[in-house]
């Protein structure tokens, strides 16, 4: 079992409120995802961090932002919810390592009402 | 640009008999490669990977074979169970600059009783 952490696993929100997503790890893995899934639909690749201070923005134009201020933490913020953020929001981690699997949270459904 | 894709969105297969999942990839620079099972409400967990120097690999009741001349990845399940009901991806690590762990679009296998 990996331990990799997302709260909350769901949130319903109305438009326009400000909203963090929680993901953290305590595998000390420098690499950490951010993914977005739509129902039944592919992941698509949103932010990555190769580890503290580094965040980048993945193949997923998206309108959130990323912070890693510390290694096992790696939240996302939307500054402004809008219903088109109404997805599923995947994060992950790795080692650093070139041939490593990511280890993923469980979740968060988000809602924009 | 650049994709990992699947041929098939459903697979349904009679329990005990084998499946076999496909994939196709496009980017010939990636030389590792991971599948991924996802149950409805869980994260994506880890099945087996396999390096681009391998053309087979083997696992407990699964092999995943790497064809690098069609860029063509497949899984294969032996006696496949109810619990094996879920969606597969493909995934390509690149081990270039970024590191990017990119998704294909995923197969939903039924298992029928």
């Amino acid at each position: 079992e990996a331990d990799i952490y997302q709260t909350p696993r769901y949130l319903v929100i109305g438009t326009g409120k400000k909203i963090t997503l929680e993901c953290s790890q305590t595998m000390g893995h420098d690499k950490m995802y951010w993914y977005q899934q739509d129902p039944g639909m592919e992941l698509h690749l949103i932010h990555y961090s190769y580890g503290v201070n580094s965040t980048e923005k993945g193949d997923l134009s998206s309108e959130s932002t990323v912070s890693r201020i510390r290694t096992e933490h790696f939240p996302l913020t939307l500054e402004s919810a809008r219903p088109s953020h109404t997805s599923q929001y995947l994060c992950a981690s790795s080692t650093r390592q070139g041939f490593a699997e990511a280890f993923f949270g469980q979740g968060t459904r988000l809602t924009v009402v | 640009g650049e994709s990992v894709g699947l041929h098939l969105p459903t697979l349904s297969v009679q329990e005990g008999d084998n499946s076999i999942i496909n994939c196709a990839y496009s980017n010939s620079a990636s030389d590792y490669f991971i599948w991924y099972k996802q149950e409805s409400g869980k994260g994506p967990q880890f099945i087996i990977d396999i390096r681009s120097n391998m053309d087979k690999r083997q696992g407990q009741r699964v092999t995943v074979l790497l064809n690098k001349t069609v860029k063509h990845l497949s899984l294969q399940i032996a006696a496949t169970q109810p619990g094996d009901s879920a969606v597969y991806f493909c995934a390509e690590n690149r081990v270039d600059s970024s590191y990017k762990l990119i998704f294909g679009s995923g197969t939903r296998l039924l298992v029928r009783p």
